[in-house]
């Protein structure tokens, strides 16, 4: 069982270009988030599902959209990337919405130039 | 909203003491505080939570304090072991979801044999 799988583990992106991260889930839980991970900031939620069809902002949404059409994919774009960007991006997800431990990926480390 | 502070922000002890994290909270409506380790390079994993009901909750070498009354919580590593050399978060949330968990800005350990 993979748990999350997340791509690319690495990438360098110049300011300005749209970039996809990728986030899917074999456990079939219901709830989906994307954090980023910056030194002295810790985890800080981007966007979430509950449940597929469904999205919400985290704290920090502005640049970034998600979507879920299904229970196991949960991709977030950067539509036009600028270099604050620059951070380790955490997908999880948790069997529901309240309850239960959240399981991260490996991560995906994006640098914007 | 909530908001989660964490120290000390590094903390160095010799292999066999004990280590010692604090939290605080602003949210008197939370009632659920997770603790997460992060080794070098790898993703966050839950390692122990409590919920506002209880005191205390103890794990093998790991324990978890909660004063609900002064809002803050703290993480006990008893007889530390080089493998706890880690970052170690803590958060918080209240009723209604991981999409309101909000995380320290973390503490980085280092166990020295």
């Amino acid at each position: 069982i993979a748990g999350i799988t997340q791509a690319p583990t690495s990438q360098i992106l110049a300011a300005g270009r749209r970039m996809t991260l990728r986030c899917t889930q074999d456990m079939r839980h219901n709830a989906m988030y994307w954090y980023r991970q910056d030194l002295g900031l810790g985890l800080r939620l981007i966007h979430y599902s509950n449940t597929a069809g469904t999205t919400g902002k985290g704290e920090v949404p502005d640049g970034y959209s998600v979507s879920r059409a299904n229970t196991d994919d949960f991709p977030l774009t950067l539509a036009s990337a600028v270099p604050s960007q620059t951070s380790v991006y955490f997908c999880a997800s948790s069997e529901g919405s309240s309850s239960g431990e959240l399981f991260f990926g490996e991560g995906s480390r994006l640098t914007v130039l | 909203g909530e908001n989660v502070e964490q120290h000390p922000s590094t903390l160095s002890v010799q292999e066999g003491d004990s280590a010692v994290i604090k939290c605080t909270y602003s949210d008197s409506a939370s009632n659920y505080f997770p603790w997460y380790k992060q080794e070098l390079g790898k993703r966050p994993q839950l390692i122990i939570d409590i919920r506002s009901n209880v005191g205390e909750k103890k794990d093998q070498r790991i324990a978890v304090t909660l004063n609900k009354t002064a809002k803050h919580f703290s993480l006990h590593i008893t007889e530390t072991q080089p493998e706890d050399s880690a970052v170690y978060f803590c958060a918080a949330s209240k009723s209604g979801g991981y999409n309101k968990l909000i995380f320290g800005a973390g503490t980085r350990l280092a166990v020295h044999p």
